[in-house]
């Protein structure tokens, strides 16, 4: 069975730092591209940032880059997303996602529960 | 304001299609696969159709994805009250160089 496991949200005060991680298993991990995407209290997703199988593609949105680093360790099935110079608008639920595998983003078929980030003073 | 754009809400009665559009550009609906997921309240997205119209495995087939040009559409048919959900579509955008979602519609059946 495939499974997602976020961890790491909490509390952070504005220019705070955080460090989520998300544990994978039932899968072949190092075969998948994965995904974090964010969701505001009440709002729409927001897609934050992309890493290949391989990492050798790494993208982010232009509201994290610069801040924000996306990571992999093929060796652990994990990812991981280093949140610094956190902002209240970052603020929402963190989701880790896997992509199919069809293509490069071509839809995210697993998800995690999510694990809540809270910036604020 | 939300690259891809869809109607903030829709609705139908019990047994009804109905269908959520989405609308994107050139660099992104236009020239990449668009992905459709439904969110239910306090709950993680559930993809339900992915590279513009396929299923994944366990998703009824009440549910339909379809592209043409700049445009893609969600069609559910033989609406349930289970139904009643947020749908969000998405793709990846060439000029971004990264993913976009739509608003994302609150679809209630009546």
């Amino acid at each position: 069975e495939v499974q997602l496991m976020e961890s790491g949200g909490g509390g952070v005060k504005p220019g705070g730092s955080l460090r989520l991680s998300c544990a994978a298993s039932g899968f072949i991990f190092k075969s998948y591209s994965m995904n974090w995407v964010r969701q505001a209290p009440g709002k729409g997703l927001e897609w934050v940032s992309s890493i290949a199988s391989s990492d050798d593609y790494i993208y982010y949105a232009d509201s994290v880059k610069g801040r924000f680093t996306i990571s992999r360790d093929n060796a652990k099935n994990s990812i991981y997303l280093q949140m610094n110079s956190l902002r209240a608008e970052d603020t929402g639920v963190y989701y880790c996602a896997r992509e199919t595998l069809t293509g490069w983003y071509e839809g995210n078929d697993y998800w995690g529960q999510g694990t809540l980030v809270t910036v604020s003073a | 304001q939300s690259v891809l754009t869809q109607p903030p809400s829709a609705s139908g009665t019990p047994g009804q299609r109905v269908t959520i559009s989405c609308s994107g550009s050139s660099s992104n609906v236009g020239s990449n696969t668009v992905h459709w997921y439904q969110q239910l309240p306090g709950t993680a997205p559930k993809l339900l159709i992915h590279t513009n119209n396929q299923r994944p495995s366990g998703v009824p087939d009440r549910f339909s994805g379809s592209k043409s040009g700049t445009s893609a559409s969600l069609a559910i048919s033989e609406l349930q009250s289970e139904d009643e959900a947020d749908y969000y579509c998405g793709a990846w955008d060439d000029s971004l160089d990264g993913g976009v979602f739509g608003g994302g519609t609150k679809l209630t059946v009546l």
